[in-house]
């Protein structure tokens, strides 16, 4: 099946600095990905669309200058903590979706990335 | 508002009995609703879709218009399937997963 990669796996930062997250379709491209959060225990909440060659759509509630999203190809997505802080420690995972293998947008199968931990102290 | 809730974040069970776990959604117009399952230490995975009425690993789930519920089942429940539940919604024209809140599955030996 379709993999999608994710790096780094897990990261510590000190607060202040900024994190880059890479979300990697390796064997299909995506036009569109998706990256969540996921607290422990708890639900993934999506966070935003990353649309390859244009700006994200960020779901309510989400800062865009805080988290900043760039697609800028068709097998790559990235994911920026900007100013990160204790509260941005988290699970965050992103997924793609194969068109080309999956049917249609609504139905195609969404393929996860490993997730990537990030600890801000 | 689009929505999908799971009432029940831990359900119990002996090996070979009876499962079922409850998701209930909330959405103007036809659903698409998706289950997906998250192993120990494993990334998250399709389970089933509703449109393609399939069983996998013995799991089934109906989709019921009337009560608004996609609730997974298996007659007998075995070890391998603990994990994490999520019941999952699609949502608009980008095809976005809202995820319900998730329930975690233990089948005890």
């Amino acid at each position: 099946g379709a993999v999608v990669s994710q790096h780094p796996s897990w990261v510590i930062c000190k607060s202040g600095t900024s994190v880059k997250i890479e979300c990697r379709s390796l064997d299909f491209q995506a036009t569109t990905m998706f990256w969540y959060r996921q607290f422990p225990k708890q639900s993934l909440m999506l966070m935003a669309t990353s649309n390859e060659g244009s700006k994200a759509t960020y779901e309510q509630g989400v800062e865009k200058d805080k988290f900043l999203i760039n697609h800028a190809s068709l097998t790559l997505s990235t994911l920026t903590v900007t100013s990160a802080h204790p509260e941005d420690s988290s699970f965050y995972i992103c997924s793609a979706r194969d068109r080309a293998a999956g049917g249609s947008i609504r139905t195609g199968e969404l393929f996860f990335g490993e997730g990537s931990r990030l600890t801000v102290l | 508002a689009q929505r999908v809730t799971q009432p029940e974040k831990l359900l119990s069970v002996f090996k070979g009995a009876p499962v079922e776990l409850k998701c209930n959604y909330s959405y103007s117009g036809s659903p698409e609703l998706f289950w997906y399952v998250q192993y120990s230490r494993q990334r998250l995975q399709l389970l089933l879709r509703h449109i393609s009425r399939e069983s996998i690993k013995g799991f089934t789930a109906d989709l019921n218009k009337g009560e608004t519920s996609f609730h997974l089942k298996k007659p007998f429940a075995q070890e391998e399937d603990s994990a994490m539940y999520y019941c999952a919604l699609i949502s608009g024209n980008t095809g976005k997963l809202i995820f319900g809140q998730g329930t975690t599955l233990q089948v005890k030996p």
